[in-house]
């Protein structure tokens, strides 16, 4: 069991590249979510999805588009990267309906737009 | 606005001895908290949580206690040890849904020899 992986685990882009990062699950969860950690702001929802072929815009979602083709796959797609997008990024997942609201995470990615 | 907020950055202790961490929450309508620890290049890892429906809820050495009127939760850990140093997230949710978590900015925990 790998649990959540995540790929890559760094890249450098320049202004106004795209790239598209890889959240898998091995873990047969349905809920899956797409986070980013800045120093001193904790994690903010990017988006996130409650099912296979769904998603849904979290708190802070401009500048981002995902798609959940696959259950086991969440993908984050940034079309013209930003300076402001440099972040570290983490997927999450889970099993709804258990007692314990427990979301698995990835290592991350950490990205610099330059 | 912050819907969750941990106001201290950094806390630093002893070995042996107890740490305390402290969350608030404005949101009425969070009904499920729970406790995240992370260590630098990893991704979070799933602590402790506690339902709205109760006051304390205890895992070996970690308590997370809950004062609904105050909008108030804290981890107590007893007794800290070095491996605890770690950064510690506060997170609520709300019940049904996509169970979404609104995490707190994170606290810095240094738990010296």
């Amino acid at each position: 069991n790998a649990g959540v992986t995540q790929t890559p685990k760094f890249r450098v882009l320049k202004t106004g590249q795209s790239m598209t990062l890889l959240c898998a699950q091995d873990m047969n969860h349905e809920y899956m979510y797409w986070y980013r950690q800045d120093p001193g702001m904790g994690l903010r929802l990017i988006h996130y999805s409650v099912g296979e072929g769904t998603t849904a815009k979290g708190e802070v979602p401009d500048g981002y588009n995902v798609s959940r083709l696959k259950k086991q796959n969440f993908l984050l797609g940034l079309e013209s990267a930003a300076p402001s997008q440099t972040s570290v990024y983490f997927c999450a997942s889970s099993y709804p309906g258990t007692s314990r609201y427990e979301q698995y995470f990835g290592p991350g990615t950490r990205l610099t737009v330059t | 606005d912050q819907q969750v907020k941990q106001n201290s950055p950094s806390l630093s202790v002893q070995e042996g001895r107890i740490s305390i961490l402290n969350c608030d929450y404005t949101n009425s309508m969070f009904d499920y908290f729970l406790w995240y620890k992370k260590y630098p290049a990893e991704g979070p890892t799933f602590l402790i949580s506690i339902s709205s429906i109760k006051d304390k809820n205890e895992d070996g050495r970690f308590t997370v206690f809950l004062n609904k009127s105050a909008k108030h939760l804290s981890l107590h850990i007893v007794p800290s040890q070095p491996g605890d140093s770690a950064v510690y997230f506060c997170a609520a949710s709300t019940q049904g849904g996509s169970e979404k978590l609104v995490f707190g900015k994170g606290m810095k925990l240094t738990v010296n020899p």
